[in-house]
């Protein structure tokens, strides 16, 4: 129990275009997930926290406009990135908390590459 | 602002060799804390956390709030420990900030 799904799993795009991720909670509702980005060799750095039915809410020097997170249901959140640049290029995770725990369940990433 | 260092970015011991990865953190109330572990190509997921106070795999990590410190540990580490290990915490609410990561390697 406790997947989380994402889709795509990369993509690559031209600069200037926009790339829309999804992250899905297969078998339980989540209320509340993460959006992360991992660039090489470096850790996880929390983006934003994407709370269903309400704005996400930014973490210190990202971009709301740049990121826009919708999580309209209780299973998916949405990450894009509009108007993609190559230093958005990175590797791109979110998680969900699990049913009624404070335990955080990782889906596999998405990796973006912006030409 | 919390904060988690690994110092170590690459720890490489023998199979049956004890294992400890450090970890140290920066927070001023009480933290939670956690520690992750991603295989080769496989997704991140929780090892253990210390509120649960329980053994994984093999692997023990005990919160000292002295010397700040969460450091894993293990007796004897197995060839499929081998992995990337995170170290993270929390703040009292859900928002985990991770250290830089430990990779593991275990050799035959």
């Amino acid at each position: 129990g406790a997947v989380v799904s994402q889709h795509p799993s990369w993509v690559i795009c031209k600069s200037g275009t926009s790339v829309k991720i999804e992250c899905r909670s297969l078998d339980f509702q989540a209320t509340t997930m993460f959006w992360y980005r991992q660039f090489p060799k470096q850790s996880l750095m929390l983006m934003a926290t994407s709370n269903e039915g309400s704005k996400a809410t930014y973490e210190q020097g990202v971009e709301k406009d740049k990121f826009l997170i919708n999580h309209a249901s209780l299973t998916l959140s949405t990450l894009t990135v509009t108007s993609a640049h190559p230093e958005d290029s990175s590797f791109y995770i979110c998680s969900a908390l699990g049913p009624g725990s404070e335990t955080q369940y990782f889906g596999p990433g998405t990796r973006l590459l912006v030409l | 602002a919390q904060r988690v260092t690994q110092p170590e970015k690459l720890l490489s011991v023998f199979k049956g060799a004890p294992v400890e990865l450090k970890c140290n953190y920066s927070y001023s109330g009480s933290p939670e804390l956690f520690w992750y572990v991603q295989y080769s190509r496989q997704r991140l997921q929780l090892l253990l956390r210390h509120i649960s106070r329980e053994s994984i795999k093999g692997f023990t990590a005990d919160l000292n709030k002295g010397e700040t410190s969460f450091h894993l540990k293990k007796p004897f580490a197995q060839e499929e420990d081998s992995a990337m290990y995170y170290c993270a915490l929390t703040g009292g609410g859900n928002k985990l900030t991770f250290g830089t990561g430990t990779q593991l390697k275990v050799e035959l």
